[in-house]
């Protein structure tokens, strides 16, 4: 069975500087999506950035970027310059293989990321 | 309106009442999503729409209801609920068959269970 795992409930960083988010995975299947979304207090959730199994390079959007090491089965997000808006909850999710023609998201518990200025 | 849309933003319900939550996406996808978030557990995915047919119920108790009538609405049907059933229901839609198409997610509904 695939399973997300975070084992960080809570960071703090100061602001400017960066910050990692552990995620490890375990899936059996060749092929899968990694997401990472972010939670603010306000409850919704804000896609981040994603990592295709098959990608070669690691991903990368604006600040964020993921730290893909496939053999180790980990996808860890890093957050560059943090800001004060960076202050939230940050989830792991991964995709499995064969959905059927929609995305069945699988979530890690989640790692609260506190930013102090 | 764009994006995902939910309402009532807030529930509080007595456990005989009956409520729905609706959720409405504006975005063209074909595939909608109920997740449930309680404290201190991940994320869990309750049911899938994709193009207005059901294709995925996660073991969910019977008082929890879905109604898909068409592709960008999707509603919950809540009756007879249990005080542990409080939580945010978060409501999500996607894009096609690809798997790197990420869900969009609504703002919840943070149901409370008296």
């Amino acid at each position: 069975a695939q399973k997300i795992t975070q084992t960080q409930p809570g960071m703090f960083v100061q602001e400017k500087e960066a910050v990692t988010l552990d995620c490890t995975y375990d899936t059996s299947d060749p092929s899968y999506g990694l997401f990472w979304y972010k939670q603010p207090s306000s409850g919704e959730m804000i896609f981040l950035i994603y990592q295709g199994s098959y990608d070669q390079q690691n991903a990368t959007e604006g600040r964020y970027s993921l730290n893909f090491q496939k053999a180790r089965k980990s996808a860890n997000l890093v957050i560059s310059a943090s800001q004060l808006g960076d202050s939230a909850m940050y989830f792991c999710a991964m995709t499995p293989a064969f959905s059927g023609g929609y995305n069945k998201l699988i979530f890690g518990a989640g790692t609260r990321l506190a930013v102090h200025p | 309106e764009t994006g995902v849309t939910q309402t009532p933003r807030h529930l509080v319900m007595g456990m005989t009442n009956k409520k729905s939550l609706k959720c409405e996406q504006h975005l063209g996808h074909n595939a909608m999503y109920w997740y449930k978030q309680s404290a201190k557990k991940p994320l869990e995915l309750m049911f899938v729409y994709n193009f207005k047919e059901q294709t995925e119920n996660n073991s969910v108790p019977s008082r929890f209801s879905p109604e898909c009538p068409n592709s960008s609405h999707l509603f919950l049907h809540l009756h007879t609920l249990q005080p542990e059933d409080s939580a945010l229901y978060l409501c999500a839609s996607s894009q096609g068959e690809d798997r790197h198409n990420e869900q969009f997610f609504g703002p919840g509904t943070r149901l409370t269970v008296l």
